[in-house]
């Protein structure tokens, strides 16, 4: 089935540096992609889409320079997140999906921020 | 804001069917039912979706009523491994962005 690759995993940095996380579709091309945020014992709160080659759509209340995207591939979509603080300590989860299978959206395994 | 309703938590012993019910009376023709879960500090997994037929695979079965407006979920036979989060979601087939809601707490306990 399709896979999602979400790296790092885990990242601590001080606040006011930038971070970068990656979400690679392995074995397909995603024009779409999400990012989602996930604080502890809240749902997943969806912060934007990505469009490939375009732009992407951000939810209300996000902060587009602040959490900036770039899908610049069919299998590579990046969530940076500039001069973090600590309240953008979070879970991040990426997802997309594969249009040549009936099923749903695969998410990455998510990536640990904590902003010290 | 999300369109499912489901209760916050369940409890279901080893071995037992697990069902999880979700309310989703504003669905749209087009729009699915997906059920989705989520295993402590991991992202989502996919479990099933449906239309309107029952739907059933390696992992569960789909139940979804006739007028489409609620729908379960079912776990067969339940083992610890399936203490999760489960959330039911509705989206359409068009690439359409998927909306989370509180989910069930499901334990399965021995």
């Amino acid at each position: 089935g399709a896979v999602v690759s979400q790296h790092p995993s885990w990242v601590i940095c001080k606040s006011g540096t930038s971070v970068k996380i990656e979400c690679r579709s392995l074995d397909f091309q995603a024009t779409t992609m999400f990012w989602y945020r996930q604080f502890p014992k809240q749902s997943l709160m969806l912060m934007a889409t990505s469009n490939e080659g375009s732009k992407a759509t951000y939810e209300q209340g996000v902060e587009k320079d602040k959490f900036l995207i770039n899908h610049a591939s069919l299998t590579l979509s990046t969530l940076t997140v500039t001069s973090a603080h600590p309240e953008d300590s979070s879970f991040y989860i990426c997802s997309a999906r594969d249009a040549r299978q009936d099923y749903g959206y695969t998410f990455g395994s998510g990536t640990r921020l904590t902003v010290v | 804001d999300a369109k499912t309703t489901q209760p916050p938590s369940m409890d279901c012993a080893e071995g037992r069917a697990a069902n999880l019910p979700c309310n989703h009376s504003t669905i749209s023709g087009n729009e699915y039912v997906y059920w989705y879960r989520q295993i402590h500090s991991q992202g989502p997994q996919y479990i099933i979706h449906g239309l309107k037929n029952n739907e059933t695979n390696e992992m569960a079965s789909l139940i979804i009523t006739e007028d489409r407006k609620s729908s379960t979920l079912i776990l067969p036979h339940a083992t610890l491994r399936d203490t999760a989060v489960y959330y039911c979601i509705t989206a359409g087939t068009s690439y359409g962005k998927l909306t989370f809601g509180q989910g069930t707490i499901l334990t399965v306990h021995p």
